[in-house]
């Protein structure tokens, strides 16, 4: 049974806190994606990779960071936390031309 | 640009009855195309694809979808709707000469009711 964990379900974080939202796959796929969830806004791919140590931009990078040091862990960062980053945040990763596989997602909160 | 449309926010549909979502999408070449669901505070769950072939292509939960090339529209469907069908469902594409990112429709809120 193929997975995509998160390592937070529910994070509860302060203003200017620095935030680490981790990933991981155990496909062996070798992209992996972040997205953010707003209401209305549907989701918004905010950083992807395709190999280890690559990382592309995607629509809404900024206030953002991505490490990909691992082929099965990719981690977005929030280098200084503000509250309009207070989203559900959406990992998922994906074979060459196959459909993406979703974590559970983790809900932030940036007090 | 690349887009993808679902032209209704939301869906209502009474239970037992056909229903349908639907999706446009504009992109160049000849994209793959999926439907996503997303229950209540998860993730989005895979529900079927196209990639080639027959137009019409079968899913998890008793869900099909029709590929119509010249109206570039991806509907999903499915004979008769269950309660348990209310969820948000994403239309997505991936553009075959778009590098390996996905491009997303804005979801469809559908309502099944008893």
């Amino acid at each position: 049974d193929v997975k995509v964990t998160q390592s937070s379900r529910y994070l509860v974080k302060r203003t200017g806190e620095k935030v680490f939202l981790e990933c991981v796959q155990d496909m062996d796929h070798e992209n992996m994606f972040w997205y953010r969830q707003d209401p209305g806004l549907g989701l918004r791919l905010i950083y992807f990779s395709y190999d280890v140590k690559m990382k592309e931009k995607g629509d809404i990078p900024e206030g953002y960071s991505v490490s990909r040091e691992k082929k099965e862990r990719f981690s977005l960062i929030l280098e200084s936390a503000s509250t309009n980053q207070t989203s559900m945040y959406l990992c998922a990763s994906a074979g060459t031309y196959n459909e993406q596989f979703f974590g559970p997602g983790t809900r932030l909160t940036v007090l | 640009a690349q887009s993808v449309a679902q032209p209704e926010d939301q869906v209502n549909v009474a239970e037992g009855n056909p229903l349908t979502v639907k999706c446009t999408y504009s992109v160049s070449g000849n994209p793959y195309l999926f439907w996503y669901v997303q229950y209540p505070n998860r993730g989005l769950q895979f529900l079927l694809k196209y990639i080639t072939g027959d137009n019409l292509v079968k899913g998890s939960y008793g869900f099909e979808a029709e590929f119509n090339k010249s109206q570039t529209s991806f509907h999903l469907k499915k004979p008769s709707a269950l309660v348990s069908d209310s969820a948000l469902y994403f239309c997505a594409v991936r553009p075959v000469n778009y590098g390996q990112n996905f491009v997303f429709g804005p979801g469809t809120r559908l309502s099944v009711l008893p």
